[in-house]
């Protein structure tokens, strides 16, 4: 079974804060995704990566970045924490999907919720 | 623009009932569809993946069908429990974004009384 493990469930941070959230997946997947769900807004992408070192803005990047340094570790930075980004954070990873089948399915972690106070 | 809908946006059945629920999307061009479930405060949990070449997947109870034409899934839950209970989740991939970009439906939020 796929084990994607987020290293917090829950977290408390300080406005202005640096903040990491890390990710690690088990089945050497390339692709790599980080969402926020909020309630009324559904799940959101922030950033993916495809690859190491390899980093792609998603819908919402705005005060976030990435790291992608190891194949099994995606990290996601609050560069200076502000209580708009008070959520719950999943990680997610799949397997390259490949053109004539669609048959890599999503895995995700159990969530982060982090509270910017 | 790909949007994903699903119908109802919240489901009270008692114990033992079958039921469908329903997801919709816009646009046909898409890798594969997923059926996630989603416990209060949990990340999310694969339940069905069906490819865009299929039409149908089961698992146990479960049971999601695939129309791309029409652009409609739908995931059946056989003689539901309690332990049905939990948000549920559909989500398409889009051939337009090489797979990586996914569109999630809102939910539907299923209570099963005992």
């Amino acid at each position: 079974d796929v084990k994607v493990t987020q290293s917090s469930r829950y977290l408390v941070k300080r406005t202005g804060e640096k903040v990491f959230l890390e990710c690690v997946q088990d089945m050497d997947h390339e692709n790599m995704f980080w969402y926020r769900q909020d309630p009324g807004l559904g799940l959101r992408l922030i950033y993916f990566s495809y690859d190491v070192k390899m980093k792609e803005k998603g819908d919402i990047p705005e005060g976030y970045s990435v790291s992608r340094e190891k194949k099994e570790r995606f990290s996601l930075i609050l560069e200076s924490a502000s209580t708009n980004q008070t959520s719950m954070y999943l990680c997610a990873s799949s397997a390259p999907l490949h053109r004539d089948r669609g048959n890599q399915p999503q895995h995700f972690g159990d969530g982060t919720r982090l509270s910017i106070l | 623009k790909q949007e994903v809908t699903q119908i109802p946006a919240a489901l009270s059945v008692p114990e033992g009932e079958n039921l469908v629920l329903n997801c919709s999307f816009t646009d046909s061009a898409i890798y594969n569809l997923q059926w996630f479930r989603q416990d209060p405060g949990k990340g999310l949990t694969s339940l069905l993946l069906i490819q865009s070449s299929q039409r149908e997947q089961t698992s146990g109870r479960l049971n999601a069908s695939l129309d791309k034409s029409s652009g409609r899934s739908t995931l059946y839950i056989a003689a539901s429990q309690p332990g049905d209970s939990a948000t549920y989740l559909c989500a398409v991939r889009n051939l337009d974004t090489g797979g990586f970009k996914t569109i999630f439906g809102a939910g539907t939020r299923l209570f099963v009384k005992a």
